[in-house]
């Protein structure tokens, strides 16, 4: 079975401009979740998709982070305009019914800095 | 917010040692699950313990859970090098449907 996948692994950029992360989850996978992680922090819930709509984005910053996932598979998050603060990895994971106590599946990750 | 919080922070052992660590919450939970993250990677989930279980065991790592005193352990014995992690709880709050993680262990084998 093949894993979750991301891209880019990593991304320099300036403060102010903006950025996008591509996400694709394991096949048959219907639900998919943006993390945040910042250095020496646990990750942080930001959109979590129920094929391909919305289950909670409570902790997105809506001002300046969007998320999609097109016919429920593949997702993009976008950071515009990008901020010092918003420096973290950001994961993708997916599972198959967390309400049914499944785990959750974890791409690599694409380390952002922003300068 | 963190629902879990672990503890220690960071714990420094001697490789064949059995390394202990705990993660405490706040809220009922439908489980929790542990998981682990190498350097400059993704997480690897662990283990998995629900609600009405009290101990679970996976190779070497063995989690118990007291949902009276809303905590578990994670122990993993006879440590090797390649153990060298951090390891994160995250909990299945009771109707939230999503995991909150806690803020991990950061463990380090030496050899």
């Amino acid at each position: 079975e093949a894993g979750v996948a991301q891209s880019p692994r990593y991304k320099i950029i300036e403060k102010r401009q903006s950025v996008a992360f591509w996400c694709n989850p394991i096949s048959g996978h219907a639900t998919l979740y943006w993390y945040q992680q910042i250095l020496g922090q646990g990750p942080k819930l930001l959109i979590q998709f129920q094929n391909n709509g919305v289950v909670d984005d409570s902790q997105l910053p809506k001002d300046r982070f969007s998320a999609e996932r097109l016919k429920g598979v593949d997702s993009t998050l976008k950071i515009q305009p990008a901020k010092l603060e918003d420096s973290a990895v950001y994961l993708c994971a997916s599972s198959l019914d967390l309400a049914q106590g499944a785990y959750q599946a974890f791409g690599p990750g694409t380390r952002l800095t922003v300068t | 917010s963190q629902q879990g919080e672990e503890d220690p922070q960071a714990l420094s052992i001697q490789e064949g040692e059995n390394a202990t660590m705990n993660c405490s919450y706040k809220t009922s939970i439908n489980n929790l699950q542990w998981y682990r993250q190498n350097s400059g990677r993704g997480l690897v989930h662990l283990i998995l313990i629900r609600s009405n279980e009290r101990e679970k065991h996976s190779g070497r790592l063995r989690v118990t859970l007291d949902t009276s005193k809303k905590s578990s352990s994670l122990l993993i014995t006879a440590s090797r090098a390649a153990d060298t992690a951090s390891y994160f709880c995250a909990t299945d709050a009771r109707g939230a449907q999503k995991l909150v993680f806690g803020q991990g262990t950061r463990l380090t084998i030496n050899p």
